[in-house]
């Protein structure tokens, strides 16, 4: 079992939707938790991050943990057609010291019609 | 303006010509990464650097060497490339720590023939 597991998709949904794109995980001791877009042929680009349990709300996107579950959200309301791009979730355990490294899902491609 | 930078964007080659792919970031940061994306795989790190002259090994460091002798650039040599190498390479850096946020550069797309 990977220790990160994330849907590949690909999710096709309509201009305008609410978008939910999750992550599961099997190590209880990750604490720190990333979302990253990822347009075609380009970097990963940083979304949000958070620390530990509960939300983080950053203009129409929404990072939610639920460490009880080992499940991690983001949503993407009123979603653009520029929404569309892989997101890549990625998490840590950092309190272990400093050369912890980050642990990453596949990544999902998510696409939004006009 | 803050960025990661890469080069080569894209280059093609033949197995065993020796090559470098350089990364430099203008952001003081001391932590930095090499990855490499394939299909079905995701990012998986190659090395990784906490400092200058601080190199270690990631997850798939076989057939690659670095060196960090600058805080700015790490450098990601390929001695004798061979086809599994193909694949898009991503350099990293963060200021707070290798599990903490990432800024990655545009990519390099290599393929070895």
């Amino acid at each position: 079992q990977k220790e990160v597991e994330q849907d590949p998709g690909p999710l096709s949904v309509p201009e305008g939707a609410i978008v939910s794109l999750n992550c599961t995980y099997s190590n209880s001791a990750f604490q720190y938790f990333m979302w990253y877009r990822q347009y075609s042929r380009k970097g990963p680009e940083l979304l949000m991050y958070t620390y530990s349990s509960g939300n983080k709300e950053d203009g129409r996107f929404t990072a939610q943990v639920d460490k009880s579950s080992k499940y991690i959200s983001l949503f993407i309301r009123d979603s653009q057609p520029s929404d569309s791009a892989t997101y890549l979730c990625a998490m840590s355990s950092v309190n272990a010291g400093n050369n912890r490294k980050l642990i990453w899902g596949l990544g999902t491609s998510l696409a939004v019609n006009p | 303006e803050a960025q990661v930078t890469q080069n080569p964007r894209y280059l093609i080659t033949v197995t065993g010509k020796k090559l470098t792919v350089t990364c430099s970031q203008n952001m003081n940061h001391e932590y930095m990464s090499w990855y490499r994306q394939d299909p079905g795989l995701g990012l998986r790190q190659i090395y990784y650097s906490m400092n200058v002259e601080v190199t270690d090994k990631g997850d798939v460091p076989e057939g690659y060497k670095v060196s960090r002798k600058e805080k700015r650039n790490f450098p990601l040599i390929l001695e004798s490339p061979s086809p599994n190498q193909t694949s898009l390479y991503f350099c990293a850096s963060s200021f707070r720590g290798l599990g903490y946020e990432q800024y990655f550069g545009p990519g390099t797309r290599l393929t070895v023939t």
